[in-house]
């Protein structure tokens, strides 16, 4: 089955720094989002993005996060100065149209990203 | 504004015991998706189950089952004889359906954690 892949499983980085999150999502996809979870705590929406403009952001995606789809296959997010609170799982996501099922979910998670802000 | 409310904070059971996961809902969307998802240690988020707001069917698979209630905005999930693998956080999230022909903005609970005890 195909899968949406994130790369690093983990990145740590010093604070003010700039920070790439990567994701591939599954290839006939038209919908990505990015999601986090900050430890311990519940998942957040962060930002949804379709046909190369994003097209729904929560509050909590301000100006330090960006996102892109560079190429026809990854799709990234970008925090330009990190803070400590930043600190969090990252979750990409992906989903095409269509019903589904009731097991069988258009919408498809990664694996995450643990970032780690020191 | 949308909101899932997971009561429960932590459960345990002892093996073979059947557990019900509490999941309440509020949206002014009238029809709309909710899911169910299963949170183990390593992290990443595991689909169960997607409902639509219209089909209102009780769902059953394998030890799993959920009972929708539309008039109590209710969507619980029951673990039958409970095992040790079972073990994890889930969580119940809401999405509008409004949102375009594919596209999710999942907003989730904040969890519950079970054990599930040998």
């Amino acid at each position: 089955e195909p899968e949406v892949t994130q790369t690093p499983s983990h990145q740590v980085t010093q604070m003010g720094q700039e920070v790439i999150l990567r994701c591939v999502p599954i290839s006939n996809h038209l919908y990505f989002y990015w999601y986090r979870q900050i430890l311990g705590q519940k998942v957040e929406f962060l930002v949804s993005f379709y046909n190369n403009e994003i097209s729904e952001k929560s509050e909590i995606f301000d100006d330090q996060f960006s996102v892109e789809r560079p190429d026809g296959s990854n799709f990234t997010l970008k925090i330009r100065s990190t803070k400590l609170e930043d600190s969090a799982m990252y979750f990409c996501a992906s989903s095409q149209p269509g019903q589904g099922t009731s097991y069988n979910s258009p919408l498809h998670f990664g694996n995450g990203t643990r970032l780690t802000v020191t | 504004a949308q909101k899932v409310t997971q009561a429960q904070t932590e459960i345990s059971v002892v093996e073979k015991e059947d557990v019900t996961l509490d999941c309440v809902y509020e949206t002014r969307d009238t029809t709309y998706y909710l899911f169910w998802y299963k949170q183990p240690p390593s992290g990443e988020l595991v689909f169960l189950i997607r409902r639509n707001s219209f089909d209102e069917q009780n769902e059953i698979s394998g030890r799993y089952s959920w009972n929708f209630q539309k008039s109590t905005s209710s969507f619980n999930f029951t673990i039958t004889a409970s095992q040790v693998v079972d073990s994890a956080v889930y969580f119940c999230a809401l999405s509008p359906s409004y949102s375009g022909a594919g596209s999710y903005q999942l907003t989730f609970g904040k969890g519950t954690k079970l054990s599930v005890i040998p």
